[in-house]
């Protein structure tokens, strides 16, 4: 049973650059949210999707957006790099269906911003 | 906005002992979740609990979702060097939307 993944498990980018994310949810499950973990810190919901649609949005700048593909995975986006924006990006997936939305997690994406 | 605060942040433990962490919230939750995460990787689910007063144990591991939807706690007993690590409660409010809303974590490190 395959597990949440992600791609890149690093990247280093430069203030100003774009960067795309990817995540795979758990098989069987059809719900993508993303998080954003400074150091040190809990993680920080960004949003999520569900039937290819935002869902619900946590409070983040318009310079983060995402994308559900029709198999579920997903793709977060981040615009215009800011340094503040290193930091350890998590996929999680679940179950609508389920009615209690327990959340898996991936290894997440560390972004280094320079 | 929703908050958890968790506690204590950080702990020592001896191996064999029992330890115990909680997580308060100003506002009611109808789920509660525990992770570990390990440096480098990312948020491995412990135990979830669904119903208020329920007590859930996963091996070593016992949490319960308190009764005033507002606090959980999780205890491990006989910790052993590889219970090490950054444990977090999350909590998830249904008609605020599927986000999970995590505490600060609670570092675990060994006893010199």
């Amino acid at each position: 049973d395959a597990g949440v993944t992600q791609s890149p498990t690093h990247l280093i980018k430069t203030r100003g650059q774009q960067v795309t994310l990817r995540c795979s949810p758990k098989s069987g499950h059809d719900t993508v949210s993303w998080y954003q973990q400074a150091l040190g810190q809990g993680p920080q919901f960004i949003f999520q999707y569900y039937e290819e649609e935002e869902r619900q949005r946590g409070n983040f700048p318009d310079r983060f957006s995402g994308h559900q593909f029709p198999n579920y995975s997903s793709e977060l986006n981040v615009n215009a790099l800011l340094l503040g924006d290193s930091a350890l990006y998590l996929c999680a997936s679940s179950l609508a269906a389920s009615g209690q939305e327990t959340q898996y997690f991936g290894p997440g994406t560390r972004l280094l911003v320079l | 906005g929703q908050q958890l605060n968790q506690s204590p942040q950080s702990m020592f433990i001896q191996e064999g002992e029992d330890v115990s962490m909680n997580c308060t919230s100003s506002s009611i939750f109808n789920t509660w979740l525990w992770y570990k995460q390990d440096p480098g990787e990312g948020p491995v689910l412990l135990i979830a609990l669904y119903k208020a007063g329920e007590l859930t144990s996963n091996g070593r591991l016992t949490a319960q979702f308190g009764i005033t939807r507002k606090d959980s706690f999780l205890n491990i007993s006989a910790s052993i060097p590889s219970d090490v690590g950054i444990y977090f409660c999350a909590g998830l409010f249904k008609a605020a939307g599927n986000k999970l809303t995590f505490g600060g974590g609670t570092r675990v490190l060994v006893k010199p």
